[in-house]
């Protein structure tokens, strides 16, 4: 079975602060790909990022950056120097390939100007 | 590039009507999915193709909801009769091959009155 936990329902900030969205799965196979995905106020889900399960590098792409860790199950996201454009709902989901994308709950992000 | 394209954006009818959403993907995606989106239940996935044949529909919640793909570039989701229960978002989503991301239309808002 597989199953993703974001543990944080909501997250306010203040414009320019960083945010942190942890997400944790679970997972038995070994081959296996990790998504996010943001959906913000006006409804579409946006994809993000892709990582599988052989690539632990971290990365970065301008204020977002992903800290993949095999030895935790975790695939946490940081925005940096938020601003107001990035409230959404960030959702992380897990893919072991064939179809499925298992979702979390998703957290929500209010940034106040 | 054009993304997933879907229709209508809003619907808003009566208990008892049918209502039929209809999808577009992106070209060159051999992966269909339907889903829909509530507050309580989240992301759902009701149903996937692959190559234009229905591969898993055991999401779909009952035989009021029938899905279609007569060829690779249309699909519809139906709703036969309608019931207030399926008021929700419902999402269409295209990939192109095993492991890659999903890429979401903008999504329906169904109402049923």
């Amino acid at each position: 079975a597989q199953k993703v936990t974001q543990a944080q329902t909501e997250i306010s900030v203040v414009e320019k602060e960083d945010v942190t969205l942890d997400c944790v799965y679970e997972t038995r196979d070994t081959t296996y790909y990790l998504f996010w995905y943001k959906q913000p106020p006006s409804g579409e889900l946006v994809f993000l990022i892709r990582r599988n399960s052989f690539d632990e590098q971290n990365e970065i792409s301008g204020r977002y950056s992903w800290n993949f860790q095999k030895s935790t199950s975790s695939f946490n996201f940081t925005i940096t120097a938020s601003q107001v454009v990035d409230s959404a709902v960030y959702f992380c989901a897990l893919s072991r390939g064939d179809y499925k994308l298992s979702f979390g709950a998703g957290t929500t992000v209010t940034v106040r100007a | 590039d054009a993304g997933v394209i879907q229709s209508p954006r809003h619907e808003v009818t009566e208990m008892g009507q049918e209502v039929t959403l209809r999808c577009k993907p992106i070209s060159g995606h051999d992966y269909l999915f339907w889903y829909r989106q509530t507050m309580m239940r989240g992301l759902e996935l009701l149903i996937y193709f692959n190559n234009n044949v229905p591969i898993d529909d055991s999401g779909m919640p009952e035989d009021r909801f029938s899905a279609k793909m007569p060829n690779a570039s249309f699909s519809t989701l139906k709703i036969q009769p309608s019931e207030p229960r399926d008021s929700a978002v419902y999402f269409c989503a295209s990939r192109q091959d095993i492991g890659g991301p999903q890429h979401f239309g903008d999504g329906t808002r169904l109402s049923i009155l």
